[in-house]
């Protein structure tokens, strides 16, 4: 498996409150996503990067912030959680496939968050 | 709105039959890809096919893509029970290659 992991993997917490989400990686990959997976949604992206410091948004990005200060790091950040953040969100990485413009995409196990 | 969109929603068969998945975007890409995620788990890469190519293989999935109609079938001959999943189709945004879009997924059920 690729080494990916998210912290912390449960969390609960009440609406209006910030939560940091945390993704790393050991593979030193360029490409790191954050997606929420709700039922009936599939999975959303909400930002990715392109690099150290380089970040663009997805499909559902309002209500959250990213930063990535160094390779192996990606935060999430929900500045003030509301009950419709619930959700499983996952962390992936990516690099090209060489000589060509496709990224195949290896996943964290997800981090379950209730908002309250 | 979401780049890809899976169907059906829900697929139930019998061991040892096919199954087929369908996928449809809407904007010009560079490669569609095919994943698998199995209960409360993290997404699997199962195969990529680029815009240039029509088919592809590996092992029991076989992938096909259709550009003039923004499609792709992914094929799983010979059912098992381990095959039991959901299964996502993604897409970059064409411009970006990078920005990987998932569709909403087919849930897969394979009846014993």
């Amino acid at each position: 498996d690729a080494g990916i992991t998210q912290s912390p993997r449960h969390k609960v917490t009440e609406t209006g409150t910030p939560v940091t989400l945390r993704c790393h990686q050991t593979e030193n990959h360029r490409y790191m996503y954050w997606y929420r997976q709700d039922p009936g949604h599939g999975l959303r992206l909400i930002h990715y990067s392109y690099g150290v410091k380089d970040t663009d948004k997805g499909e559902v990005s309002d209500g959250y912030s990213v930063s990535r200060s160094k390779t192996e790091d990606f935060l999430l950040t929900l500045e003030s959680a509301t009950s419709s953040q619930t959700s499983v969100y996952f962390c992936a990485i990516s690099e090209s496939v060489v000589g060509t413009r496709a990224y195949e995409q290896y996943f964290g196990p997800g981090t379950r968050l209730t908002v309250t | 709105s979401q780049q890809g969109e899976e169907d059906p929603q829900a697929l139930s068969i019998q061991e040892g039959e096919n199954a087929t998945m369908n996928c449809s975007y809407k904007t010009s890409i560079n490669n569609l890809q095919w994943y698998r995620q199995n209960s409360g788990r993290g997404l699997v890469h199962l195969i990529l096919i680029r815009s240039n190519e029509r088919e592809k293989h590996s092992g029991r999935l076989r992938v096909t893509l259709d550009t003039s109609k923004k499609s792709s079938s992914l094929l799983i001959t010979a059912s098992r029970a381990a095959d039991t999943a959901s299964y996502f189709c993604a897409t970059d945004e064409g411009s970006s290659a990078s920005k990987i879009i998932f569709g909403s997924g087919t849930r897969l059920s394979i009846r014993p």
